[in-house]
């Protein structure tokens, strides 16, 4: 079956770096465009960033933009998001979720059950 | 930057229908999904494209659309509907995602 599983959060310290990743299994993922998805502790999901299915072109929330940088590997079938610069209110669940085969930004149909990223000194 | 407008609680009583709505600009020109989370739990894809339903999801969920405002119907609410729930969509440019702000239903 379809799954996506992320790992790389933890603890961080404020202006530090972080790269997750998201191994994606039970499909085509080099057919795919994916998106990574953040969730402030009790707040509402945030959409971060999206990838193309070849890579070919990638767009970013005006929040992240300029500090993180989403690429894939399809010859891994995984997608990563590297962080930097990281800030307090980059403290989130970060979920990775599949999006569309078409190149655009169409929402996604499945997620990853999310990593933690705690920025703290 | 591109918004989407979702009332922040709806509550009703079981039995009853639950709407809620999403507002944006571009959603005559954009699908939007709607996903439902429990407290701890990622989120799930209820409906997407606007209208259609995930093989195996309950049939008392429906989408709708008119305009620039969408719809998430729940007829004959249940106690486990009780959730956030949340729509997505994209930029007028198809590039940009973005998400509506959630609504909390509360069943009664």
């Amino acid at each position: 079956q379809v799954q996506l599983v992320e790992s790389g959060g933890g603890v961080v310290q404020p202006g530090r770096s972080l790269r997750l990743s998201c191994a994606a299994s039970g499909f085509t993922f080099s057919s795919y465009g994916m998106h990574w998805v953040r969730q402030a502790p009790g707040k509402g999901l945030e959409w971060v960033a999206v990838i193309w299915y070849d890579g070919s072109n990638k767009y970013y929330a005006d929040s992240v933009k300029g500090r993180f940088t989403i690429s894939r590997d399809n010859s891994k079938n995984t997608l990563y998001l590297q962080m930097n610069s990281l800030r307090a209110e980059d403290t989130a669940v970060y979920y990775c979720a599949r999006g569309s085969t078409a190149p655009n930004a169409q929402p996604p149909e499945v997620w990853g059950q999310g990593t933690m990223v705690t920025v703290s000194s | 930057s591109y918004e989407l407008t979702q009332p922040p609680s709806v509550s009703v009583s079981p039995g009853q229908t639950a709407r809620i709505t999403c507002s944006g600009d571009a959603l005559p020109k954009q699908y939007v999904y709607w996903y439902q989370q429990k407290p701890g739990q990622a989120p799930v894809v209820v409906i997407y494209k606007d209208s259609e339903r995930p093989s195996g999801f309950p049939e008392r969920f429906s989408g709708s659309s008119s305009g620039t405002t969408v719809t998430l119907t729940i007829s004959g609410v249940q106690a486990e509907d009780e959730a956030d729930y949340y729509c997505q969509s994209a930029d007028s440019s198809g590039t940009l995602g973005v998400f509506g702000g959630g609504t909390k239903l509360t069943v009664l």
